[in-house]
């Protein structure tokens, strides 16, 4: 248990849905991030959040919405998606956003169907 | 920007033996982290290290910052240590303070019983 909480855990999805990932951290920090983790390659930083303020926003298709609306909640926002938005998504809390400690969650397993 | 490779990309030992997995990067960090993923995705915190040797029971880690590598150590191998290891390196600075945690590729340690 590292502090930071990620629902659902598992999420099939058809493209025309919309749905919500959800995260949560209760280490009292700042910073909140998601990141994307496909098959065979490395982690991909999406979206960070710097006390409630979208600070990284790393070319991501705007299929993908991000949303902060306190320092210890992250949602993003998933619709229309395509079957190469499988993935696990992880999202990951730190101290604030420089050079601290990333703690991350159990991560969301999404199958787009 | 700052580029992270591991090596080597797959690792099988017996229990009992010792292991060492690398970690190159291409410019200079200021900071590094290794984390072991577990099969079910979670990313566990193993050592949060800029410079210099850290142990944690039979894990330790060594970062030499002006040579631009970590190492991470194992001994005395478990099973339960099988899993994909991850180093990842804070990049530049960003100017409202948040900057990118570049992932390696990892690299996959099998334990044999």
């Amino acid at each position: 248990e590292t502090g930071v909480t990620q629902t659902p855990r598992h999420l099939v999805m058809g493209m025309t849905n919309k749905k919500s990932l959800k995260c949560e951290q209760h280490l009292g920090h700042n910073a909140m991030y998601w990141y994307k983790q496909s098959a065979k390659k490395p982690l991909e930083l999406m979206f960070v959040y710097n006390f409630k303020e979208q600070t990284e926003n790393n070319s991501v298709p705007s299929r993908f919405s991000p949303e902060c609306p306190n320092s210890s909640h992250l949602f993003l926002h998933l619709h229309t998606l395509q079957p190469e938005d499988s993935a696990l998504y992880l999202c990951a809390s730190s101290l604030r956003g420089g050079f601290y400690e990333q703690y991350f969650g159990p991560g969301t397993r999404l199958t787009v169907t | 920007g700052i580029q992270v490779e591991q090596s080597p990309p797959d690792l099988i030992l017996q229990e009992g033996a010792n292991s060492t997995l690398r970690c190159n990067f291409s410019d200079s960090v200021n900071n590094l982290q290794w984390f072991h993923q577990n099969p079910w995705g979670q990313l566990i915190n193993l050592f949060y290290i800029p410079s210099g040797t850290k142990q944690n029971g039979r894990l330790s880690a060594t970062t030499v910052a002006t040579e631009r590598y970590s190492l991470l150590y194992i001994s005395s191998s478990q099973t339960t240590d099988s899993g994909v290891y991850f180093c990842a390196a804070h990049g530049e600075i960003k100017i409202q303070g948040a900057q990118k945690l570049v992932f390696g590729q990892g690299t996959r340690l099998t334990i044999n019983p």
